[in-house]
């Protein structure tokens, strides 16, 4: 079984500054997904990322797979109050990709 | 309507009594998952399974069993409550393959008396 670290498990900041969130392990991913929750609900997609190196980008949100897909990484530019939330990081169970594992989650708090 | 619905939305029930929490879909998916989460400590696989014959441990399924009626519905039973098995519960789906989004309930809590 592998398992997902996140950093730092919980963020205060002000509205405008800039943020990054962790996710690592010793293990090798496939694929790594990032997902936000609110409170009140379930998870939500937020990207998944799948190649060594690979970095996307959701309007402010950027993630970025380390080369040897054993890390992720989650920047905000310019955090919001609507940022509020917890940050998921998520990957495959097992070598077989079945089904996915969390890490303990990031939890952002933006105030204005 | 949501696309994964989750029925009870709360529930409080005494210990050594048996629960059923039920999840449905209409996604079609033929993949279904339960989770729980505690506070700091994410969301934990108890059960997940990709078809109505497939059942397949996840991390945390000792005290917890379940059952896959059809297509649609996923429930999860706690044949003897306890109260270290208070928390949230979230049903999810997913399409087949890696890098296929889950799509998650809006949670089930328990609180175990």
């Amino acid at each position: 079984t592998q398992l997902l670290e996140q950093s730092p498990q919980f963020l205060s900041i002000q509205e405008g500054e800039n943020l990054t969130v962790y996710c690592n392990s010793s293990s090798v991913f496939s694929s790594l997904q990032w997902y936000r929750q609110e409170p009140g609900e379930g998870p939500v997609l937020l990207v998944t990322v799948v190649t060594g190196g690979e970095v996307k980008k959701l309007k402010r949100l950027t993630f970025q797979f380390g080369d040897a897909r054993k890390d992720s990484s989650l920047h905000i530019t310019a955090a919001q109050p609507g940022d509020t939330g917890l940050y998921l990081c998520a990957g495959p169970y097992n070598q077989a990709g079945t089904a996915l594992i969390f890490g303990k989650g990031t939890t952002l708090s933006v105030s204005s | 309507d949501a696309d994964v619905t989750q029925t009870p939305r709360n529930r409080i029930t005494k210990t050594g009594k048996r629960i059923m929490l039920e999840c449905s879909q209409t996604k079609g998916h033929d993949r279904m998952y339960w989770y729980r989460q505690d506070p700091g400590l994410g969301l934990q696989l108890i059960y997940y399974s990709f078809d109505v014959k497939d059942i397949n441990k996840g991390e945390i399924s000792d005290g917890y069993s379940v059952s896959r009626q059809a297509q649609a519905k996923f429930s999860l039973s706690l044949e003897s409550a306890i109260p270290n098995q208070t928390a949230l519960y979230f049903c999810a789906t997913s399409d087949p393959g890696q890098g296929a989004s889950l799509f998650f309930g809006q949670g089930t809590r328990l609180t175990v008396v």
